[in-house]
């Protein structure tokens, strides 16, 4: 049982390419997150997917974008990146309701 | 809003029992949870607790839940170098199912 996928493990980009972080999740969940880490910060809510073909925004939306493409995958996109966004991003997934999250590895991302 | 607070660290020896501290503001919360991330991975969840719970025990952890001054606390008994990690509290409320979580604290353990 592969969990929360995500891809790639690690990137760097130059400030104002663009990239998508690539997430999927095996379990047949319901819901879906995107989360970004950063020292000291914990983890801040980027956007959420309750269920397919929904998307809704979190804490720290701007400079991103999602797309629920199915029910098993959950992307995130990066316009135009820039060094505020060097962090560390988790993708995670629930059945619903107050389970709890199962994570994926998370992707390191650094902006120069 | 909803505030989570833990300490930032822990230093305890191996053997000894582990004590890692949450504080939460929002009275209406539901479920509190406790996760684990070890070093380069993404959050493990380790236990949870309903709100109408004081205690739940599983093998070496305790999770204790005191309502009344919003703490929750984990318990781990027999510390091993394994359990070093950072362990995060997170809590639901309001009827969102959204958990916020705390900034984490860092358990060390050492011989």
């Amino acid at each position: 049982n592969a969990g929360v996928t995500q891809t790639p493990k690690f990137q760097v980009l130059k400030t104002g390419q663009s990239m998508t972080l690539q997430c999927a999740q095996d379990m047949n969940h319901n819901s879906m997150y995107w989360y970004r880490q950063d020292p000291g910060m914990g983890l801040r809510l980027i956007y959420y997917s309750a269920s397919e073909g929904t998307t809704d925004k979190g804490e720290v939306p701007n400079g991103y974008n999602v797309s629920r493409l199915n029910k098993r995958e959950f992307s995130l996109r990066l316009e135009s990146a820039a060094p505020s966004q060097t962090s560390v991003y988790f993708c995670a997934s629930t059945p619903g309701g107050f389970s709890g999250y199962t994570f994926g590895s998370g992707t390191r991302l650094t902006v120069v | 809003g909803e505030d989570v607070e833990q300490s930032l660290f822990l230093s305890v020896r191996e053997g000894d029992s582990s004590v890692i501290n949450c504080t939460y503001t929002d009275s209406s919360s539901t479920y509190l949870y406790w996760y684990k991330q070890e070093p380069g991975a993404g959050l493990q969840l380790l236990t949870y607790i309903f709100s109408n719970m004081d205690m739940k025990q599983d093998q070496r952890l305790t999770v204790l839940l005191n309502k009344k001054d919003k703490h929750l606390s984990l318990r781990i008994a027999d510390t091993q170098t394994g359990d070093s990690a950072i362990y995060f509290c997170a809590e639901t409320s309001g009827g969102s199912y959204i958990p916020t979580f705390g900034r984490g604290t860092s358990l060390i353990v050492h011989p």
